[in-house]
């Protein structure tokens, strides 16, 4: 059981918008702590999508954008390509457990 | 451009102590949080802890009465002892450097706990 909260899986067709919620406590993200996203291809290790909950750092797409309201962020991605197919990952920090969490991660399909 | 290489055993006999050190080219390791993050086979992604500032330190809860994590300036390297392993103990681990988010990966070692 992870301390942040994302769906399993979800799907979309290419072209299409899709996004990825991450729910957290008041311990965490709803503590002020900043929500990072990571993308992880098969076989590869994560890449940095998202940090401080809405900046891409240099060279990745403007499809990929994040928000966060109140105690959930979100990771949205436009124009939904075959390459997008792939595991997501939020994380932030949690005070009550002085340390870094990760959601469970969220499979993206590619229809 | 920043590179990081985990390296060390591949295979660990269970009750024994994991080694592994990440070696970062191409910039520093002070003023960053130095971490290291696993990976079980077909499962998500765990932190075990990191070090900053060249001494400080901070671990998962889960694993802090068996992990340590140190650092070699002079080398740029930092190192990761995780003791008395079990099967569970089995991942893919990855060292990494950040700031803002984690923004640099080595490329991951995977690590079998078995006799």
């Amino acid at each position: 059981q992870s301390v942040l909260t994302q769906p399993p899986s979800v799907s979309g067709a290419p072209g299409q918008r899709v996004t990825i919620s991450c729910t957290g406590t008041s311990s965490n993200t709803g503590a002020g702590y900043d929500v990072n996203w990571y993308q992880q291809l098969p076989g590869t290790a994560p890449k940095l999508l998202i940090y401080g909950a809405t900046n891409r750092p240099s060279g990745v797409p403007d499809r990929f954008s994040g928000s966060k309201s109140g105690t959930s962020a979100s990771l949205a991605i436009t124009g939904l390509q075959a390459e997008d197919e792939a595991d997501y990952y939020c994380q932030s920090y949690d005070i009550s457990l002085s340390g870094v969490v990760f959601g469970g991660g969220t499979k993206l399909t590619v229809l | 451009q920043v590179q990081l290489q985990e390296s060390g055993p591949g295979l660990v006999k269970p009750s024994e102590t994991l080694s592994l050190t990440c070696t970062v080219s191409g910039g520093a390791i002070t003023g960053y949080y130095c971490s290291w993050i696993r990976q079980p086979p077909g499962k998500g992604l765990e932190w075990i802890g990191y070090i900053y500032d060249t001494g400080n330190t901070n671990y998962n809860p889960s694993l802090k009465s068996r992990v340590t994590i140190s650092v070699d300036t002079s080398k740029n390297q930092f190192s990761l002892k995780l003791s008395s392993v079990t099967a569970a103990d089995t991942a893919v681990y990855y060292c990494a450097r950040g700031r803002a988010g984690i923004g640099y990966w080595g490329q991951g070692t995977l690590v079998t706990v078995s006799s």
